[in-house]
């Protein structure tokens, strides 16, 4: 059972560059978050979905998008990036309301 | 808005001893749950612990415990006989319980704790 797959673990981009970040779950849960971590603190919610083809912002959407189109991928697309948006990215599901969160290893993005 | 503290940016304890880190909350929901999580050096979120709103008995897993005071708001964890796989980032989180709810997990600072030999 692999959980939360996140990939690539880092990666370097320039600025105005695009990327996407890949995640995927083979847990079959319903709920999937995308987290950012900057150095010396906590996670903040970009995005999350509650189901295929479902989506909603969380507390610091700007500069990014998603999609869910099947219930095991949540793809965080960058397009524009900006040093702005250099951090740690998170993946994580879970089954439902009431259960915990389950995270993915992360990927280390660097704009320069 | 939910926030939540951790007021102690880095604490350190000796192997083998407890150390206890604090947290705090502000929110003014009834039904959320509380965590704990422990970053590593890998960066990988582990769950250590977590604890229920409704429920008044205090969580406990192994070697870890909360202290949950839910009129003082207050959150903090409990690690006994540390080891020095303790060693690393530890962030409170906050979650709304309510149907319909925030889906936001707010997170603490967190604090670094270093474990010595």
């Amino acid at each position: 059972n692999a959980g939360v797959t996140q990939t690539p673990k880092f990666r370097i981009l320039k600025i105005g560059q695009s990327m996407t970040l890949q995640c995927t779950q083979d847990m079959n849960h319903n709920y999937m978050y995308w987290y950012r971590q900057d150095p010396g603190m906590g996670l903040k919610l970009i995005y999350y979905s509650v189901g295929a083809g479902i989506t909603d912002k969380g507390e610091v959407p700007n500069g990014y998008n998603v999609s869910r189109s099947t219930t095991e991928d949540f793809p965080l697309r960058l397009e524009l990036a900006a040093p702005s948006q250099t951090s740690v990215y998170f993946c994580a599901s879970r089954t439902r309301v009431r259960s915990p969160l389950h995270f993915g290893n992360g990927t280390r993005l660097t704009v320069t | 808005a939910q926030t939540v503290t951790q007021s102690q940016p880095e604490m350190s304890v000796q192997e083998a001893e407890t150390v206890t880190l604090s947290c705090t909350y502000d929110t003014s929901e009834s039904d959320y749950y509380l965590f704990w999580y422990k970053q590593p050096p890998s960066r990988q979120m582990i769950l250590v612990i977590r604890q229920e709103a409704y429920k008044q008995q205090n969580a406990t897993e192994n070697r870890f415990s909360v202290n949950f005071q839910k009129a003082a708001k207050s959150f903090s964890l409990k690690i006994s006989d540390s080891q020095l796989g303790d060693a690393a980032m530890y962030f409170c989180a906050y979650r709304s319980g309510t149907q319909g709810g925030s889906e936001k997990l707010v997170f603490g600072k967190g604090t670094k704790l270093t474990v010595n030999p």
